[in-house]
C-alpha cells in the first residue's frame, strides 16, 4: 500500500502570495489532519478533516484554510504569506479520528522571503 | 505551561544502555501517541496507547492514567535510534492533538 504523499515536497514564496498544498492519504483512509512544524513552536495542530468535514481546527488565523475531497484527498491554503509562515507542513492520515494511529506524509517545506 | 511536557529535551548515551524518555500531561485525554522524527523530517508513529503497556521489539511504552504520565523505554539502544521522539495527547472531548517538544536523543557506538 501507498504511503501518505505530498505536493510539492518544497515551495518558496513571496510575502504576501499564497499558497496551496496538497496531501493524498493512504487508500481507505477517511480522515487527513494536517499540522505545522517550526524550531520556535514545534509540532501544531492545524485541522482535522473526516468525510469531507472539518471535524477540529487549531488555534491558527483565518488565513490558513483547507478541504477535503470525496476521494480523501485533502488540501490547505495560506493566503496573504507572512515571513513566520515559513515551517514544515506535515500532514497525516488515519482510519478514523486523530486518536487512531497516524501515518504521517513526508512533508512540505515552505519558506516565505 | 504546555499541556504535554516531556523530559529530558536531549539525551546521549552509549550503545547498548537503556533509555527512558518521559511525557506528562495535565489535560484528561482519550489517547497518547510516541513519534519519532529522523533528521530529514519524517515522522513515524511508534505507540499509540489509552491505558497499560505495549510492546514493540526494543520499544516500550506505558501509560499511567492516574498519574498523566507516560514513558518509553528502548532496549539496547544503537545509533540507529538516534533521532527526536515526540509524544503528544488527544484531548478527551475534542480529540485535538496536543504535541510535546520532543527529546532529542544521540546514541554513540
Amino acid at each position: 500500500k501507498a504511503g501518505v504523499t505530498q505536493t510539492p515536497r518544497y515551495l518558496i514564496k513571496t510575502r504576501g502570495q499564497q499558497v496551496t498544498l496538497s496531501c493524498s492519504p493512504i487508500s481507505g483512509h477517511r480522515s487527513v489532519s494536517w499540522y505545522q512544524q517550526t524550531p520556535g513552536q514545534g509540532l501544531q495542530f492545524l485541522f482535522e478533516y473526516f468525510s469531507e468535514t472539518q471535524r477540529n481546527k487549531g488555534n491558527f488565523p483565518g488565513r490558513f484554510s483547507g478541504r477535503q475531497f470525496s476521494n480523501s484527498r485533502s488540501e490547505m491554503n495560506v493566503s496573504t504569506l507572512e515571513l513566520g509562515d515559513s515551517a514544515l507542513y506535515l500532514c497525516a492520515s488515519s482510519t478514523g479520528p486523530s486518536s487512531y494511529e497516524q501515518y504521517f506524509g513526508p512533508g512540505t517545506r515552505l519558506t516565505v522571503t | 505551561k504546555n499541556e504535554v511536557e516531556q523530559s529530558p529535551q536531549n539525551l546521549t548515551a552509549q550503545e547498548g544502555e537503556f533509555i527512558t524518555i518521559n511525557c506528562s500531561y495535565s489535560v484528561g485525554i482519550s489517547a497518547l501517541h510516541w513519534l519519532q522524527q529522523h533528521p530529514g523530517g519524517g515522522i513515524v508513529s511508534l505507540f499509540m496507547l489509552s491505558s497499560g503497556k505495549k510492546k514493540h521489539g526494543r520499544l516500550i511504552a506505558t501509560i499511567n492514567i492516574q498519574e498523566k504520565h507516560s514513558s518509553l523505554h528502548i532496549t539496547a539502544s544503537h545509533p540507529r535510534d538516534s533521532a527526536v521522539y515526540i509524544c503528544a495527547a488527544n484531548n478527551f472531548g475534542n480529540e485535538k492533538l496536543t504535541f510535546g517538544t520532543g527529546t532529542r536523543l544521540t546514541i554513540i557506538p
